[in-house]
This record gives C-alpha cells, sequence and structure tokens, in this order.
C-alpha cells in the first residue's frame, strides 16, 4: 500500500511553455500533498505544501505565479511549471501524507525530470 | 531548515551490517525521527520512523539514545542495493503542517 505515482515521468520543452506534472496517491487518501525539486548532486528542497481544496503553501523564495499548484481531489496534486526556462530544468518530486496512519508517513512518488531546452 | 547533521558519506561491506548515524540535538519531545533513502533517479522510499523506543521492521532497526540528540540507523546485511542516499528527518511540528526538510544525507557504497 501507499503508492504514489507521478506522471509523465520525464519531459522535454521548448522555453517559455508551461509544463503540468500530475501527483496521485493510488490507495489512500491525501489531504496534504508536497512538491520538492531537486537539482544534480544536491538534496530534496521543499517548493510547496498542498492541501485538498484550499490554497498552495509556497516556501521562501519560490514564485506561486510561476509554480501553479491544484489540489482539487483527495487523490491527486498538479504542478504547472509556467513560461519554463532552461533554469527550471530540475527533478520534481511529490509526495503525499497518509492522514489514515497515526504518525502521517510521507510517501514519495517517483519524480519527473524536466528538461527545458 | 534542516534539523540534523549526518556523515557525507560511508562505506560497507556486502553483508556486513551499514550503521548510519544521524544528530538531532534540537528536537523538540514531540518530533518524531524519520529515515528515508533515495536511490539514484528515483524518489524517496520510506524505510523507518521512531520517538522514543527503538523500532524494527522489515527493512531496518532504528536506535534512538535515551536523550533522543542521536539516532543511528542500521541495516543489518547490507546488500548492493542498498547503495543510496539515506535521510534522517526530524518532522516539523503539526502547526507547521508537517513538512519534511531534508539535509545533505549520507551517500552509501556498498562495496562487494
Amino acid at each position: 500500500g501507499a503508492v504514489v505515482s507521478q506522471h509523465p515521468s520525464w519531459v522535454i520543452c521548448k522555453s517559455g511553455t508551461s509544463v503540468k506534472i500530475e501527483c496521485r496517491s493510488l490507495d489512500f487518501q491525501a489531504t496534504t500533498m508536497f512538491w520538492y525539486r531537486q537539482f544534480p548532486k544536491q538534496s530534496l528542497m521543499l517548493m510547496a505544501t498542498s492541501n485538498e481544496g484550499s490554497k498552495a503553501t509556497y516556501e521562501q523564495g519560490v514564485e506561486k505565479d510561476k509554480f501553479l499548484i491544484n489540489h482539487a481531489s483527495l487523490t491527486l496534486s498538479t504542478l504547472t511549471v509556467t513560461s519554463a526556462h532552461p533554469e527550471d530544468s530540475s527533478f520534481y518530486i511529490c509526495s503525499a501524507r497518509d492522514g489514515g496512519r497515526a504518525t502521517e508517513t510521507q510517501y514519495f512518488g517517483p519524480g519527473t525530470r524536466l528538461l527545458v531546452l | 531548515d534542516a534539523k540534523t547533521t549526518q556523515p557525507t558519506s560511508m562505506d560497507c561491506a556486502e553483508g556486513r551490517a551499514a550503521n548510519l548515524p544521524c544528530n538531532h540535538s534540537t528536537i523538540s519531545g514531540n518530533e518524531y525521527v524519520y529515515w528515508y533513502r533515495q536511490i539514484h533517479s528515483q524518489g524517496p522510499q520510506y524505510i523507518i520512523h521512531g520517538l522514543k523506543n527503538n523500532e524494527t521492521n522489515e527493512m531496518a532497526s532504528l536506535i534512538i539514545t535515551e536523550d533522543r540528540k542521536s539516532s543511528t540507523l542500521i541495516l543489518p546485511h547490507a546488500t548492493l542495493r542498498d547503495t543510496a542516499v539515506y535521510y534522517c528527518i526530524v518532522r516539523g511540528a503539526l502547526n507547521t503542517g508537517n513538512q519534511f526538510y531534508f539535509g545533505t544525507g549520507t551517500s552509501l557504497t556498498v562495496i562487494p
């Protein structure tokens, strides 16, 4: 149990286009999902916390108008990178908090690799 | 901000126990210690977590010191597939949304 999927697994796009990444909790309901970004040889950096039915909370330094987050259901959150530029190229990872478990463990998706040309 | 300190890298011989230390000297009484690992180009994988008592599951054991200022993750019989970056995380307080802040982790290399 506790499986989180992401789609697509990788994407290549031209500079200036927008890219949407989906994060789904497959076998549990996730009232809270999290989005991370990871550059090569670096650790994961939390970008935002996504709560079902409400606005996302962004970490300091993360542009909310550039990284649009929608958490429309208990099993789906989306991250849209708007007007992507080469510096947005990164590994994007989501996680979902299994609220049904007492200790609220987070489970991570496999990640989406974005390359902006 | 990450609240943990881990060695940058470690080696372990295949079949031997891998002991990965973590310091979390500023941990609060209601904060859990979580361990995840990340194999290259994959999402982090949950390993184990604990509050005060030592914990064991099918993957690993977690030993937490009595003062809770440090812990050790033990992989009892390391295999080549255990080569990964291991992250020790102290979970944020409930009123901050339970965010996980990752430190730099320990890069474990299991040697044949």
